[in-house]
């Protein structure tokens, strides 16, 4: 199977642009979660979405959003973009688990964000 | 609150040592752990999960609920084995991952 691919894989903006992140989740997978990745504060979750709705969301601004589609592949957005922003942002997709026990998450190549 | 805990940034040991990656965790109810890994130029993916009680290249992880803790183990570290090292807690759809621990093996 071919695995989570992430578009574009690289990205520089300036301050107070917005930018919308794609992730094409595993073929069967219908979760799909993103987060934020820098040196100082490591991996964070930003939200998870099953079968387009959000079913939890972490501790970000309202500046990020997301959403997902009927063939599960989900888009991000930051808006009014700051430079704190500059991050690289992973996609990881997952089966559901019927319990809703946590699945393993596969992870997308990520997209590198400058902002400038 | 729920927390991941990986107190050594770097760990850095001789071929053939034996290896033991801390991870520490804050989580009221039956925690679903994992290690993921991260070698160089490669996306992250699991190494392992509590659940599965499995050895994966070589690689081992008890879930120690009285202490808290999901320390990772293998008996003789390869060179191969130099990477990033992640602890995470499974919760409510999402990961909570520690800092990470970068493993460098020495020849």
């Amino acid at each position: 199977k071919a695995g989570v691919t992430q578009t574009p894989r690289y990205l520089i903006k300036t301050r107070g642009q917005q930018v919308t992140l794609s992730c094409s989740p595993i073929s069967g997978h219908r979760s799909v979660s993103w987060y934020q990745q820098t040196p100082g504060q490591g991996l964070q979750f930003l939200f998870e979405y099953f079968s387009e709705t959000q079913r939890n969301k972490g501790n970000f601004p309202g500046r990020f959003s997301g959403r997902q589609f009927s063939n599960s592949r989900s888009e991000m957005n930051v808006s009014t973009l700051e430079l704190g922003d500059s991050a690289l942002y992973l996609c990881a997709s997952s089966l559901a688990h019927p319990t809703g026990a946590q699945e393993t998450q596969y992870f997308g190549p990520g997209t590198r964000l400058l902002v400038l | 609150a729920q927390r991941v805990t990986q107190p050594e940034k770097l760990l850095s040991v001789f071929k053939g040592a034996p290896v033991e990656l801390k991870c520490n965790y804050s989580y009221s109810g039956s925690p679903e752990l994992f290690w993921y890994v991260q070698y160089s130029r490669q996306r992250l993916q699991l190494l392992l999960r509590h659940i599965s009680r499995e050895s994966i290249k070589g690689f081992t992880a008890d879930l120690n609920k009285g202490e808290t803790s999901f320390h990772l183990k293998k008996p003789f570290a390869q060179e191969e084995d130099s990477a990033m090292y992640y602890c995470a807690l499974g919760s409510s759809y999402k990961l909570i991952f520690g800092s990470g621990t970068r493993l460098l093996v020495r020849p």
